[in-house]
């Protein structure tokens, strides 16, 4: 079973607001991602981290940032929230070729 | 630069039929390929992958795989669908080197009547 957590689940905010959503993993994994998805779009990678302190942008420009300052911990923010910040965002660690994914935070910006 | 099609956004089955869904993927060396299944409000659960060797895999709850690689595919297949079945399903292929992403199809839809 895999331990990857996002918190939180479900997250309404109004614009202009900075958030914090939070990734832990506690399987030790070097790799991890964070990933996009709209309705009936495909998942796309917005960061991605090979450990701590490597922070690397994806193929999708995010004005979000992240940071990776323990192997287990990699956080997304959002300065300032906008309505085209709503999607749902999925968090992953990787082990081998095999990713792990948390069950996505779910953000509405209104 | 890789890539994944899934033909088919919605498909529908009435529970005890079988299920095949398509993917199609787009890479220039051997793929590493992924089959995942979302319920509605939650992350993505790996049903099967495919590295090398038997292009036939076995996966969790019931579901196979099979790589062609002459018709680059990697259809999912279920021989009897249960109605806790329905989900989304998503076919990816593994990069390799880089940021070893994945790279996601944009998902079938499965509506299992009863």
């Amino acid at each position: 079973e895999a331990d990857i957590y996002q918190t939180p689940r479900y997250l309404v905010i109004g614009t202009g607001k900075k958030i914090t959503l939070e990734c832990s993993q506690t399987m030790g994994h070097d790799k991890m991602y964070w990933y996009q998805q709209d309705p009936g779009m495909e998942l796309h990678l917005i960061h991605y981290s090979y450990g701590v302190n490597s922070t690397e942008k994806g193929d999708l420009s995010s004005e979000s940032t992240v940071s990776r300052i323990r192997t287990e911990h990699f956080p997304l923010t959002l300065e300032s929230a906008r309505p085209s910040h709503t999607s749902q965002y999925l968090c992953a660690s990787k082990r081998g070729t095999e990713a792990f994914f948390g069950q996505g935070t779910r953000l509405t910006v209104v | 630069a890789q890539s994944v099609t899934q033909p088919d956004i919605h498909i529908t089955v009435s529970e005890g039929a079988s299920l095949e869904l398509r993917c199609n993927y787009s890479y220039g060396a051997t793929p590493y390929l992924f089959w995942y299944v979302q319920s509605p409000g939650q992350g993505l659960q790996l049903l099967l992958k495919y590295f090398s060797g038997d292009t036939l895999v076995q996966g969790i709850k019931g579901f196979e795989a099979e790589f062609k690689r002459s018709q680059s595919s990697f259809n999912l297949r279920k021989p009897s669908v249960h109605w806790s079945d329905a989900a989304e399903y998503f076919c990816a292929v593994g990069a390799q080197g880089g940021s070893e992403k994945l790279v996601f199809g944009k998902g079938t839809k499965l509506t299992v009547n009863p």
